[in-house]
């Protein structure tokens, strides 16, 4: 059990935008702490999509965007193309006992 | 570029021992915070553990807490995983990575891990 939830999977067509999305709680993304995301491509080591929220890495297509309210946090995509089929993670920081950084338990990406 | 490769990863007997490296370079390595990732066959991302850049504050994960010793010699720009008492959930893929920013404070909760190793894959199974 992840203490951040993701969709296991979500899909659209080149061209279409998806989102997928990150709910927290109190611990975590409500307590104020930054939401960061990362693209899986397969049996590849997880990169850097987004960071503080919504701020994007040099090389990242403008693409990729990130919000956050609340206790949950969103990655949309638009202008969906082949090559974004990969497992999406998020990330934050939870402040209960057992907390440090904490992750999403991922969702896979399909372009039909 | 910055770059971090592990290694030390393979197949050990339960209640074995390992220990992983990650050889760092591209970047003042005495300057940054380092991490510990794993990823179980076909699972989720989940954070290992935590040292300071200058070795002084280490954190771990509760399912490996006094298992597992996470350390760094800054003269090598190396990062090591030393896993005792082995499990067979602790089979995965290490990954190791790196704070953005130098001279973080301990821990830093608005941190994000950039940029990843290739990972190194422990299987540990009788």
């Amino acid at each position: 059990q992840s203490v951040l939830t993701q969709p296991p999977s979500v899909s659209g067509a080149p061209g279409q935008r998806v989102t997928i999305s990150c709910t927290g709680s109190s611990s975590n993304i409500g307590a104020g702490y930054d939401v960061h995301w990362y693209q899986q491509l397969p049996g590849t080591a997880p990169k850097l999509l987004i960071y503080g929220n919504s701020n994007r890495p040099s090389g990242v297509p403008d693409r990729f965007s990130g919000s956050k309210s609340g206790t949950s946090a969103s990655l949309v995509i638009t202008g969906l193309q082949a090559e974004d089929e990969a497992d999406y993670y998020c990330q934050s920081y939870d402040s209960s006992l057992s907390g440090f950084w904490v992750f999403g338990g991922g969702t896979k990406l399909t372009v039909l | 570029q910055v770059q971090l490769v592990e290694s030390g990863g393979g197949v050990v007997q339960p209640g074995g021992s390992l220990r992983l490296s990650c050889a760092a370079s591209g970047f003042t390595f005495s300057s940054y915070g380092m991490h510990w990732v794993r990823q179980a066959p076909g699972k989720g991302l989940e954070w290992v553990a935590f040292i300071r850049y200058d070795g002084s504050n280490k954190y771990y994960a509760d399912s490996v807490k006094a298992r597992f010793t996470i350390s760094r010699d800054n003269s090598k720009n190396t990062l090591y995983l030393q896993m005792n008492s082995l499990r067979a959930e602790d089979t995965a893929v290490y990954y190791c990575a790196k704070d953005p920013v130098g001279y973080s404070s301990s821990p830093d909760p608005y941190n994000w891990f950039d940029p990843w190793g290739q990972g190194s894959l422990v299987s540990v199974s009788s």
